[in-house]
């Protein structure tokens, strides 16, 4: 069975630092497409970013070169270093699979809060 | 950036009704567009994909069109547990980008 589970979310001041993490089970993260949404209290869904199994890596505009998403495959565990943290940080980020024949969000995480807030 | 626009933002309806929402690209897109349903604090879900083909375990109630810039979701009979919010989401360049959701409530 297919599970994303995230991790890391929490209270940080503007201007701080978070590391997201997303343990993955029953697929090889290191073989798919994996990808950060994020949903603002109230608001839609947002892409953030993509890592291909290749290891490219690609970015929404907005975020500016501030997020990096990386992978450990030894751990099967995706991860989101989120630094220069705003207030319209603020949302759910769902760690998410991107099905490679389908080209579709097939399995999402249940997602982690962060707060960026003083 | 493709920008994504569904109509309308939300609808009242009844258990029984046909159901139509509609999401616009804003450049063709052929049919790389995928729907999702999100109940209140939960994750998304995947509906449909390549605009008309069903995710397994999907009801058939649900169904896709469209390609190009003009995509449809419909629910052919609503059921309790479809009220929701429903997205729509294109998959044809990155940045990948979400239509701004449709709520749809009892009536």
């Amino acid at each position: 069975e297919v599970q994303l589970v995230e991790s890391g979310g929490g209270l940080v001041q503007p201007g701080g630092s978070l590391r997201l993490s997303c343990a993955a089970s029953g697929f090889t993260v290191s073989s798919n497409y994996m990808s950060w949404v994020r949903q603002a209290p109230g608001k839609g869904l947002e892409w953030v970013s993509v890592i291909y199994s290749g290891g490219s890596t690609y970015y929404a505009d907005s975020l500016k070169g501030r997020f990096t998403i990386s992978r450990d495959n030894s751990k099967n565990t995706l991860y989101l270093q989120m630094n220069s943290l705003r207030a319209e940080d603020t949302a759910v980020y769902y760690c998410v699979r991107e099905s490679q024949s389908t080209a579709a969000f097939d399995y999402w995480g249940q997602g982690t809060l962060v707060t960026v807030s003083s | 950036d493709i920008q994504m626009t569904q109509s309308p933002s939300s609808l009242s309806a009844s258990v029984g009704d046909r159901v139509t929402i509609t999401c616009r690209a804003s450049q063709s897109i052929s049919r790389y567009l995928n729907w999702y349903q999100q109940k209140p604090g939960k994750a998304p879900k995947l509906l449909i994909y390549a605009a008309s083909s069903l995710q397994g375990g999907v009801p058939s109630r649900f169904s896709g069109s469209g390609s190009g810039t003009d995509f449809t979701l419909t629910i052919s009979s609503l059921q309790p547990e479809d009220f929701a919010t429903y997205y729509c989401q294109h998959s044809y360049s990155i940045p990948w980008t979400f239509g701004q959701g449709t709520k749809v409530e009892i009536k």
